[in-house]
């Protein structure tokens, strides 16, 4: 049974466009939540989240987490070519020691 | 800050073939490190991860192995490949870095 699900699995978009992603979690013993962003080769990290309510922004893109509902979202606005990517969401529990990760959001920016 | 080597970074290899694939870390002491494989286009998947020398715990049954030799060593192996081992292999650590987790730059497999 899946622990990390993301939605949309794929997504396509003009520039410009303001996207939103999902992912719901379900685990035991929750401690973190990681956003990466995925090119060609390694994940690159875009957020770490472990605090409810509290939303993260790192230029056009923004995190925020719910610990009560079990999911976060990433924006991404006013979108660009450089933003298509596979977006991966990991769940790390204390116990361990390890990031479950979800099957990704595949987003293509068309110009 | 805490880096970590992987390579080759593609490999085609025939079915039954081994296979060996090597991942060091630098900057970083006592890691705990991770072997994670993704198809095409998804998500990642652990295969194996190892808090210490010697220690290797296994997520999914499979064809494949792994070891530690060293503190900053982690190896995965496979006596005889499989078609289904193709895939996007990546090493991961999770050390002192205040993000949580590095990456490897990965190694793409295909076995033919």
């Amino acid at each position: 049974e899946d622990k990390v699900v993301q939605s949309p699995l794929s997504l396509v978009v003009h520039e410009g466009d303001t996207v939103t992603l999902n992912c719901s979690y379900e685990v035991t013993n929750f401690r973190s939540l990681l956003w990466y962003k995925q090119e060609k080769k390694a994940p690159t990290f875009l957020f770490m989240l472990t605090s409810s309510g509290i939303e993260k922004k790192s230029g056009r893109l923004s995190s925020i987490l719910d610990k009560k509902e079990l999911f976060s979202i990433l924006n991404i606005t006013a979108t660009q070519t450089g933003d298509s990517a596979i977006y991966l969401c990991a769940v790390e529990e204390y116990a361990g020691n390890m990031l479950t990760f979800g099957g990704g959001t595949r987003l293509m920016v068309k110009p | 800050s805490q880096t970590i080597h992987q390579w080759p970074a593609t490999l085609v290899q025939p079915v039954g073939s081994p296979l060996s694939l090597e991942c060091t870390v630098e900057g970083t002491s006592n890691p705990n490190l991770y072997w994670y494989r993704q198809a095409a286009g998804r998500g990642l998947q652990l295969l194996f991860y190892s808090v210490g020398i010697g220690q290797i715990s296994s997520e999914v049954p499979q064809n494949l192995s792994a070891s530690r030799p060293q503190d900053r060593q982690f190896i995965l192996s496979s006596k005889k490949l499989l078609l289904s081992d193709s895939g996007f292999y990546l090493c991961a650590c999770r050390g002192q870095s205040p993000y949580g987790y590095t990456f490897g730059s990965g190694t793409r497999l295909t076995v033919v």
